[in-house]
């Protein structure tokens, strides 16, 4: 079965330092998402991607991040320079096409944690 | 501002028994609700979804119905395994080619045996 995969699985780095969090979306997939859960919290939405570029984003994604699918397969979330806060589980995800068609296929989640 | 909301952060139910998760939602434009799981460490997983265009939703021994009148959403596990145990989130979209799921904040289903 297709799957959404994401990589690294954790990741912990020093504030101030840059991350980049890459995920590889069902292959046949047209829309793109970055979703992250804060422990304990509920799962919030950051960004969506269309046909290579930004359709919609959450006043989360400020200009300390941005998204990338730099060769068709790979679709990455860099955040610049991370915050205390920004520990969290980022999860990728994507879909076919009209909700009707075709649910959100998550992956398993990045975990960041922000030292 | 909480779009969809999941009142009940948790509950308990006996294996066997119906299990009840409710979801409300404030905005009238949602025309697309669906629900998912989650396992610890894993990432959500679609379970059912409903289109406003129906009140009742039914795959195996999931549920979904909508009251669109009092903008309430529930899903409906009968019987409960303990398998079913897991974060169940509620999530609510309109029905256009790229908009954003709003997730409510969870309810963790535990099913005892």
């Amino acid at each position: 079965e297709p799957e959404v995969t994401q990589t690294p699985s954790h990741q912990v780095t020093q504030m101030g330092q840059e991350v980049i969090l890459r995920c590889v979306p069902i292959s046949n997939h047209l829309y793109f998402y970055w979703y992250r859960q804060i422990l304990g919290q509920k799962v919030e939405f950051l960004v969506s991607f269309y046909n290579n570029e930004i359709s919609e984003k959450s006043e989360i994604f400020d200009d300390q991040f941005s998204v990338e699918r730099p060769d068709g397969s790979n679709f990455t979330l860099k955040i610049r320079s991370t915050k205390l806060e920004d520990s969290a589980m980022y999860f990728c995800a994507s879909r076919a096409g009209n909700w009707n068609t075709g649910e959100l296929f998550f992956g398993e989640g990045s975990r960041l944690t922000v030292l | 501002d909480q779009q969809v909301k999941q009142n009940s952060p948790s509950l308990s139910v006996q294996e066997g028994r119906i299990s009840i998760l409710n979801c409300d939602y404030t905005n009238s434009m949602f025309d697309y609700f669906l629900w998912y799981k989650k396992y610890p460490a894993e990432g959500p997983t679609f379970l059912i979804s409903i289109s406003s265009i129906k009140d009742k939703n039914e795959d195996g021994r999931f549920t979904v119905f909508l009251n669109k009148s009092a903008k309430h959403l529930s899903l409906h596990i009968v019987p409960s395994q303990p398998g079913d145990s897991a974060v169940y989130f509620c999530a609510a979209s309109f029905n256009s080619g790229n908009t954003p799921l709003v997730f409510g904040k969870g309810t963790r289903l535990s099913v005892i045996a």
